[in-house]
């Protein structure tokens, strides 16, 4: 079963907007951690922003938030103000508890493109 | 830069022959992982280490795969007997215990 689902292959927004990417995701984990990374065509994977299963508050960073709700298990990213430079591929990933028995390994969605406009 | 970096950035290869792949990790972090990437598709992950100790490998990582890290540092990933499915960007990550992996900007490898 697919463990992170990104429904939005590809998202259109125009400069100054914001713009809201879905991510929604499976576990039976009760503990576990939502990622969203940034790939610009170069090819290197940025690190957006982070938000915890435990946390109260939705996860901030500059001009990018989570809109976590955990009953539904979605977690998407909001880019507020979207800037030229936003334009690449978004991913969401979920950290799990490895046989090792810890957090180890990212399981990432098929991603979302984000184009935005003049 | 103190990021990860990996090397090479491309390598082509002829179907059959062997390749090896080096990242070096952010150097205070203990956590190294490599993933692969297909074109339309987010990484997948292959395998990864804690300090020197191999801890996780996919089922992606045949026998042909192989994966080191001597001495905790610097990781190499190894290809033996490269097949055109091999194709893919190798994508090495590294974080210091379980906080948010970086990533380094991935060799693409093209089997030919």
């Amino acid at each position: 079963a697919q463990k992170i689902t990104q429904t939005q292959p590809g998202m259109f927004v125009q400069e100054k907007e914001a713009v809201t990417l879905d991510c929604t995701y499976d576990t039976s984990d009760p503990s576990y951690g939502l990622f969203w990374y940034k790939q610009p065509s170069s090819g290197e994977m940025i690190f957006l922003i982070y938000q915890g299963s435990y946390d109260q508050q939705n996860a901030t960073e500059g001009r990018y938030s989570l809109n976590f709700q955990k009953a539904r298990k979605s977690a998407n990213l909001v880019i507020s103000a979207s800037q030229l430079g936003d334009s690449a591929m978004y991913f969401c990933a979920m950290r799990e508890v490895g046989r090792a028995g810890t957090a180890s390994k990212l399981t990432f969605g098929t991603g979302t493109r984000l184009q935005v406009t003049l | 830069d103190t990021g990860v970096s990996q090397d090479p950035r491309h390598k082509i290869t002829k179907r059959g022959q062997n390749v090896t792949f080096r990242c070096d990790p952010i150097s205070e972090h203990n956590r190294l992982y490599w993933y692969r990437q297909t074109l339309g598709q987010g990484p997948e992950f292959l395998t990864y280490f804690q300090n020197e100790a191999q801890l996780e490998k996919s089922r992606l990582l045949s026998d042909r795969f192989s994966a080191e890290r001597p001495k905790g540092s610097f990781s190499t990933l190894e290809i033996q007997r490269t097949e055109q499915g091999d194709s893919a960007m190798y994508l090495c990550a590294s974080s210091q215990g379980a906080a948010e992996a970086f990533f380094g900007q991935g060799t693409r490898l093209t089997v030919v």
